[in-house]
């Protein structure tokens, strides 16, 4: 059974960067893609990209290309957010989930607890 | 790139079923090739109910049901149960690599 733990809440100022954690284990980290999905307070959920454990690219949704930067450390089975400089619309829950998809099949079957993301001067 | 649209809310009350749709605006048939719903409560991380528009995830049981039909992805719970109060989105993805959400459904049970 396989679990993805993130890092704790953070308290950014505007203009600040941010960077938070999805460790994952339980299964073969390199075989399996990470999405990452984020969730304003009160809003639906809202999915900002993926990065493929393999060979290491990233694809961004087109709302938050240049924003962003997904990266990973394979040596620890984690991966990374990072958002360049913070405004208060990034003020949300950030969620990182396993993306199981082969053939003809493909969802998020593991997600992370959520790291909690409070921005404000 | 495509909108998923559900509705707001829906309601009902226990032992009752109840639908949540889940309408593409894309006109492509391949749009929802890969459609997935999700569970979430308060302050949780969504839990996955659905996969691949009709398949349950073991450990979840008939109580929740996927379906589509043209250019609308449904979920049906059967015998609404008190613990089933809960937001539901659906998501869809035409490759299986870039995915969109769909607004959410606040489900209340009377």
């Amino acid at each position: 059974q396989g679990h993805l733990i993130q890092s704790g809440p953070e308290l950014k100022r505007p203009g600040a960067a941010l960077k938070i954690s999805c460790k994952a284990s339980g299964y073969d980290f390199n075989d399996f893609a990470i999405h990452w999905v984020r969730q304003a307070p009160g809003k639906g959920l809202e999915w900002m990209g993926w990065i493929d454990t393999s060979n290491r690219k990233a694809t961004y949704a087109d709302d938050f290309a240049g924003r962003l930067v997904f990266s990973l450390d394979n040596g620890v089975k984690t991966a990374y957010l990072q958002i360049r400089t913070l405004t208060s619309d990034d003020a949300a829950m950030y969620f990182c989930a396993r993306l199981n998809s082969w053939r003809f099949t493909a969802y998020f079957d593991y997600w992370g607890q959520g790291t909690v993301v409070t921005v404000s001067s | 790139h495509s909108t998923l649209t559900q509705p707001a809310s829906v309601s009902g009350s226990p032992g009752q079923s109840i639908t949540i749709s889940c309408t593409t605006t894309n006109n492509d048939i391949d749009a929802f090739n890969y459609v997935s719903w999700f569970q979430q409560h308060p302050g949780r991380a969504p839990n996955l109910i659905v996969y691949d528009v009709t398949g349950r995830p073991s450990g979840i049981s008939g109580h929740f049901s996927g379906s589509k039909s043209g250019n609308t992805a449904s979920l049906t719970i059967f015998g609404l149960q008190a613990e089933d109060e809960a937001d539901y989105y659906c998501a869809s993805s035409t490759t299986g690599l870039t995915w969109v959400f769909g607004g959410g459904t606040k489900l209340t049970v009377l």
